[in-house]
This record gives structure tokens, sequence and C-alpha cells, in this order.
């Protein structure tokens, strides 16, 4: 079953602006991921935060959880079209034996 | 980075003949390996987890008989699609989660493998 919930589903935006995706989820976490997937293509892990973290930052990526809340979101700032994809966030349990569960997804399309 | 390969990268078969998939981790020892299924425009559902040495455990409502895995090393699992039919067409990806500290909470996924039933 799928416990995370990103929304919006759809996104569509000017190059240059910002994007923020959210991700919801509903058990306890170990950690939570966010990846990206262009068209046809493989998953791309883009960044990792742990249930103690409250924030993280790679690059133009800025990502935030809050365990309180059950959510986390997702920031690409200055994006550019070749930041079109579909992005799940995917949340790992704890136990030896987690496993990810993922989202539904979000599509980015970025204008040029 | 870790990389993982899938073979083939796309296939397209007759109704009711098996396909392989392959997945190899290629720079390091993969525990565990994950299989996931994807239709069009929607999200992975994980089909399966195999551990080296020991059977997979499948997820529910995934038929074992159906959809073979066999982890025979740290670095190759292999999921078989026997007796294939059209609606086993979808997208398949596998992933490697490490053995190393420094790896063990990320899956590194491949690039996956479009499997068409005629």
């Amino acid at each position: 079953s799928q416990q995370g919930e990103e929304d919006p589903q759809a996104l569509s935006i000017q190059e240059g602006e910002n994007a923020t995706m959210n991700c919801s989820y509903k058990t306890s976490i170990n950690n939570l991921q966010w990846y990206r997937q262009n068209s046809g293509r493989g998953l791309v892990h883009l960044i990792l935060i742990r249930s103690n973290e409250r924030e993280k930052h790679s690059g133009r990526l800025r990502v935030t959880l809050d365990t309180s809340k059950k959510s986390s979101s997702l920031l690409i700032t200055a994006s550019r079209a070749a930041d079109t994809a579909s992005y799940f966030c995917a949340t790992d349990g704890t136990g030896a034996n987690s496993k990810l569960t993922f989202g539904k997804g979000i599509t980015l399309s970025v204008r040029p | 980075g870790a990389v993982v390969s899938q073979h083939p990268s796309w296939v397209i078969c007759k109704s009711g003949t098996s396909v392989k998939i392959e997945c190899r981790s290629l720079d390091f020892q993969a525990t565990t390996m994950f299989w996931y299924r994807q239709f069009p425009k929607q999200s992975l559902m994980l089909m399966a987890t195999s551990n080296e040495g020991s059977k997979a455990t499948y997820e529910q409502g995934v038929e074992k008989d159906k959809f073979l895995i066999n982890h025979a090393s740290l670095t190759l699992s292999t999921l078989t699609v026997t007796s294939a039919h059209p609606e086993d067409s979808s997208f398949y990806i596998c992933s490697a989660r490490s053995r190393g500290l420094r790896l063990q909470e990320t899956q590194y996924f491949g690039p996956g493998t479009r499997l068409l039933v005629l």
C-alpha cells in the first residue's frame, strides 16, 4: 500500500520560479526520501532526510520534515526546464526489514 | 556513486512465454534487492524483497509462482515473469541496498525494463 501522498498532483511553473511539492504520510518513519523520474526512465535519488532532522539542503533543493504533522516538502529554487519530471516521496519505515513506500508522485512541468 | 544496471532495457514477447530480467549492482554488494512494477502515469508498487541466499518476500497480491525471484549473489538478482500475458506489460524497476553502513539507508535504482507482452 502507498503511504506517501504528494500534493499537488501536477504543477506547472515558469522557468526561474520556485517549485514547492508536499508529501504527507501516515506511520512512523526512519527517514523520508525524494526521487525524480524522467519520463520512461529509472529513478534518481535526490535527497534523504532522517526523522531527527528538520531541514536539509542540496544545491537548489531544500527539504523539510515535520514529524509531528507527518509531512515533508521539497522546494526547488530557480527552476529550469530540465527539472521537468515526476517527483516522488518515499518513506522508509523503522525496523530491520524496512522498505520504501512511494507516494503517487507529482508531475512538474517547467516552461522555458 | 553506487550503480545498478538492468538487462534488458526493453523486451517484447508473445503471450505465454517467460521473460527473465537481470538486476546487477556494479560497484557495491547488495544485501537486499527490491523489485517494483510501475504502470503508466502511476507510482512504483513494490512486488518483492529479496535477500541474498534466501527466499524472496512477496507483497500481498503478488503471485510468487508467476514472478520468480532469484538472488543468487550479492551483486545479482533476477526476476522471471512466467507465462507472460498482456496485463503483465509494465515497467519493472529493481533497486539495491548496500551492506555497507554508509549506503545502508539509500536504495539505488536501476534504469528499468519495459516489458510489452503481445
